[in-house]
């Protein structure tokens, strides 16, 4: 079945500098990788996806980029803000099933 | 658009006792709901898929009989924990996908903390 890793577990950056997070995943078939934002004791909230036809898809600070051959995909966040700092989850799910996959999470940190 | 409550937020209950959770699609029909459990810190694990009107699809290690899943209308679905424990305690989401947005995006719900005691 699909794995979903996701690097790093914990980020801290200063206010305006840029976030990184990336994901990795196992299963070819995987088609759509949303994004999520959860802050503490919250719903995750979906804040960008894209889908496998799309190589980079963009929303004001936020990107997300998608390398099939390498199964990877990456959230970017620019300008970074306190009110960015949550736990962002990478998921994937395949065009065979509507399960998704969830990585292990990633804490950012923005310090003012 | 593509709201999605749960209830109740939270729950204290003694062992051995058996905990019912909704939860429901406000504005659009949810063909396709999905329960995780969350425990402190972690990811979301999913737990089963139930699709309206047939049975739930459990994932491997989630016990049918102790968590039961009911989907019985398109706006509608309840977990129920059976018998519950101490190690029952966690952080219950809901999520639905169906006639808001594309097909396989998931809305969630805002969690059910279940504390057994």
């Amino acid at each position: 079945g699909e794995n979903v890793e996701q690097h790093p577990s914990t980020l801290s950056v200063q206010e305006g500098d840029s976030a990184v997070i990336k994901c990795t995943y196992s299963d070819s078939a995987s088609n759509y990788f949303p994004w999520y934002k959860q802050e503490l004791g919250k719903r995750p909230q979906l804040i960008i996806d894209i889908r496998s036809n799309v190589g980079e898809k963009k929303d004001q600070r936020i990107a997300v980029t998608l390398n099939k051959t390498a199964k990877h995909f990456s959230l970017h966040i620019t300008e970074t803000q306190p009110e960015d700092s949550a736990v962002y989850f990478c998921a994937a799910s395949s065009v065979h099933t509507d399960k998704l996959i969830f990585g292990t999470g990633t804490r950012l940190q923005v310090f003012p | 658009g593509a709201v999605v409550s749960q209830h109740p937020s939270r729950v204290i209950c003694k062992s051995g006792t058996s905990v019912k959770i909704e939860c429901r699609s406000l504005d659009f029909q949810a063909t396709t709901m999905f329960w995780y459990r969350q425990f402190p810190k972690q990811s979301l694990m999913l737990m089963a898929t139930s699709n309206e009107g047939s049975k739930a699809t459990y994932e491997q290690g989630v016990e049918k009989d102790k968590f039961l899943i009911n989907h019985a209308s398109l706006t509608l679905s309840t977990l129920t924990v059976t018998s519950a424990h101490p190690e029952d305690s966690s952080f219950y989401i809901c999520s639905a996908t169906g006639t808001s947005g594309a097909p396989d995006t998931q809305y969630f719900g805002p969690g059910t903390r279940l504390t057994v005691l």
